[in-house]
């Protein structure tokens, strides 16, 4: 059964850099018929999406975090990695780890459980 | 502000039926059949239950059901049972760079 688990700083000072591993484990990352997605959740607020990866290497971001985005997938180790700059406190939140099922019409069929990151000085 | 527009919370009893609506444009739950809904308890990872409008995932049980009526979607739990209580969060695919848009998310007590 595919497993996805985050890791990553948990706490961080405005300006520095986002950085979160995703690891996959009970299949390739490579599998075809998926792509791979941030979704986060601010403290009190909705979902989020921060951006999906094809296995391709092509990368589609949320608009308003595009400029500091960057999402990468490393087929050697089975992982995916996020990298958010320059963050601040309104990135805040529970960031998870998600496999999107292009077969299921882009549904996020498997989360991981998320880790929490607080950006605060 | 999200851009689907989910009711804050929704209640029931136990066996009786909640319904959540969640309102989008022509430009995500108008424009494809690509909704799905996230069942989410605190703590734990949001689960898929319902994708592509009215599809349900293995294991999902069939107390969930999903429609669609031109830019609003729906979501029925039918015989609510007590751990049914959870935060619902209604998704569409918004085409091209958008990716996905989500509701805020609606809290479901089961009373």
């Amino acid at each position: 059964q595919l497993q996805l688990q985050e890791s990553g700083a948990g706490l961080l000072r405005p300006s520095q850099t986002l950085s979160l591993t995703c690891t996959v484990s009970g299949g390739p990352i490579t599998s075809g018929g998926y792509s791979w997605s941030w979704i986060r959740q601010p403290r009190g607020e909705g979902l989020e999406w921060v951006g999906y990866i094809y296995q391709s290497g092509t990368t589609y971001y949320n608009p308003s975090l595009k400029s500091r985005v960057i999402l990468s997938i490393d087929k050697s180790n089975n992982q995916m990695a996020l990298k958010l700059t320059s963050a601040t406190a309104a990135d805040t939140g529970v960031y998870y780890c998600v496999r999107v099922n292009l077969h299921m019409g882009r549904a996020l069929d498997i989360w991981g459980q998320g880790t929490m990151v607080t950006v605060s000085s | 502000q999200s851009a689907l527009t989910q009711p804050p919370s929704a209640s029931g009893s136990p066996g009786q039926s909640v319904t959540i609506s969640c309102a989008g444009t022509s430009s995500d739950i108008g424009g494809y059949d690509y909704v799905s809904w996230y069942q989410h308890h605190p703590g734990k990872a949001p689960k898929l239950i319902i994708y592509e409008v009215t599809k349900r995932p293995s294991g999902v049980p069939a107390r969930f059901s999903g429609s669609k009526s031109g830019n609003a979607a729906s979501l029925t739990v039918s015989g609510l049972q007590a751990e049914d209580e959870a935060d619902y969060y209604c998704s569409s695919y918004a085409g091209g760079i958008n990716f996905a848009v989500f509701g805020a998310g609606t809290r479901v007590t089961v009373l």
